[in-house]
């Protein structure tokens, strides 16, 4: 069974600082990536997604993130904060399987911005 | 565009009674699903259903029924609440069960007293 592991609980960086948020995964297969973000009270937003090919993925709001296979790990990042990116981020394995796709999230990592 | 809609979106409710969380997608969408999210659990997945007619258990099933009678509803069924199903409750579709990118509803909030 997949698994994910976001390490850090909460982050708090300054504004125009730039981010990182870290995550683990394990599969047994290839799998695909997800990074969601969610702000108070609202539902899931895609940010980007892996799925195959190039492994630095681009996203929405000037998120990036890279899968580094070897480290089993598809950590994103922003090389300048802003303060309405203070959120809480979710990454996500999915799995195809005979029972169909199927995500397992981690547990989150809220973000708060500093002006 | 509406893309998924949820209702209620909350609710408080007596242990012991019956309750459905309604779920509507307007993208033609042929799989969903539903996940609970708890503090520092991150979402779990409930149940699913690949294409209309079929569903399947997730994570963590007990205490919650399915059906999906056709494409674009999928309720979800509290047969007797318990305290324990106190979360907020997620719909999401994708176009297929082959890796495509889940979209997600608004939720909904329930309280279990």
């Amino acid at each position: 069974a997949q698994s994910v592991t976001q390490p850090d609980i909460h982050i708090t960086v300054s504004e125009g600082a730039s981010l990182e948020l870290r995550c683990n995964y394990s599969y047994g297969a290839t799998p695909y990536l997800f990074w969601y973000v969610q702000s108070p009270g609202q539902g899931l937003q895609l940010l980007l997604k892996y799925f195959s090919g190039d492994t630095l993925v681009q996203g929405i709001k000037g998120f990036e993130a890279e899968f580094k296979r070897s480290q089993s790990s598809f950590n994103l990042r922003k090389p300048s904060v802003h303060w309405s990116d203070a959120a809480e981020y979710f990454c996500a394995v999915g799995a195809v399987t005979g029972g169909g796709n199927k995500l397992t999230f981690g547990t989150g990592t809220q973000l708060k911005v500093e002006l | 565009i509406a893309g998924i809609t949820q209702a209620p979106t909350s609710q408080i409710l007596a242990a012991g009674r019956r309750m459905t969380l309604r779920c509507t997608q307007d993208m033609r969408h042929n799989a969903m699903y539903w996940y609970r999210q708890d503090l520092g659990l991150g979402l779990r997945l409930i149940h699913y259903s690949n294409t209309a007619g079929t569903t399947g258990k997730g994570e963590v099933p007990d205490g919650y029924s399915v059906s999906r009678a056709n494409t674009d509803d999928f309720p979800l069924t509290l047969a007797s609440a318990v305290p324990s199903q106190t979360s907020v409750y997620f719909c999401a579709s994708s176009a297929s069960d082959s890796g495509d990118t889940q979209y997600f509803g608004p939720g909904t909030r329930l309280t279990v007293l």
